[in-house]
């Protein structure tokens, strides 16, 4: 089955402890992506990446990393999470970039719900 | 730097009304526009997209939406809600760069 797969989905953890978020999928897309969702904010963009060992930042990527070594992987990274970090994050991937151009539409995954405290 | 706005952050409807739901983006080149849907404790999921030719698209479960270039807007519609409609709806813009704006989302009440 086509999907993209987030791991975990529930994170509870402590203010400097750092921790990873896995994203994979499996149809081969170009591009993927991280959100993170806060009521009333939207879907913010934290990092991007067109392909393999390109990534770039998003709209908040203040105290997150990525990395993109294959193609169907990209870990978000917080180094030194922070209480301010306690949010909903969202993996989404695409055939092609731009997003959701070429009629290859984001997919997204179910989900990491990080509470930092 | 493209944005999105969406007018509404909560709308409650009875089943059989009808649905609109504002969007407008500011971007001043070609955009590719996108409806998503966001059911309790889901993930995001593609309701409808304008890439280009008939500024009125369809989408599933009965959705459509309207491109007006002139007034920067994407609206969608339906004409008669269901209360499986109940969720989020989220406004997407892509200006052929490598990011996609997500609006605030509108959350929908569909009362039975």
């Amino acid at each position: 089955e086509a999907q993209v797969t987030q791991n975990p989905r529930y994170l509870i953890t402590v203010t400097g402890k750092k921790l990873t978020v896995t994203c994979s999928q499996n149809m081969n897309h170009e591009y993927m992506s991280w959100y993170r969702q806060d009521p009333g904010l939207g879907l913010r963009q934290i990092y991007y990446s067109m392909n393999v060992e390109v990534t770039d930042k998003g709209d908040v990527p203040e105290g997150y990393k990525v990395s993109r070594k294959e193609k169907r992987n990209f870990p978000l990274i917080l180094e030194s999470p922070s209480p301010n970090q306690t949010s909903l994050y969202f993996c989404a991937s695409s055939l092609y970039s731009p997003p959701g151009a070429y009629n290859s539409p984001l997919h997204f995954g179910n989900g990491t719900r990080l509470t930092v405290t | 730097a493209q944005s999105v706005s969406q007018h509404n952050h909560h709308v409650i409807l009875s089943e059989a009304a009808s649905l609109e739901l504002g969007c407008n983006y500011s971007y001043g080149g070609t955009v590719n526009l996108f409806w998503y849907v966001q059911y309790p404790g889901q993930h995001l999921q593609l309701l409808l997209k304008y890439f280009s030719g008939d500024p009125l698209v369809k989408g599933i479960k009965g959705f459509e939406a309207e491109f007006i270039k002139s007034k920067f807007s994407f609206n969608l519609r339906k004409p008669s809600v269901q209360w499986s409609d109940t969720a989020e709806y989220f406004c997407a813009v892509n200006g052929g760069n490598n990011d996609m704006r997500f609006g605030a989302g509108t959350r929908l009440t569909v009362k039975p």
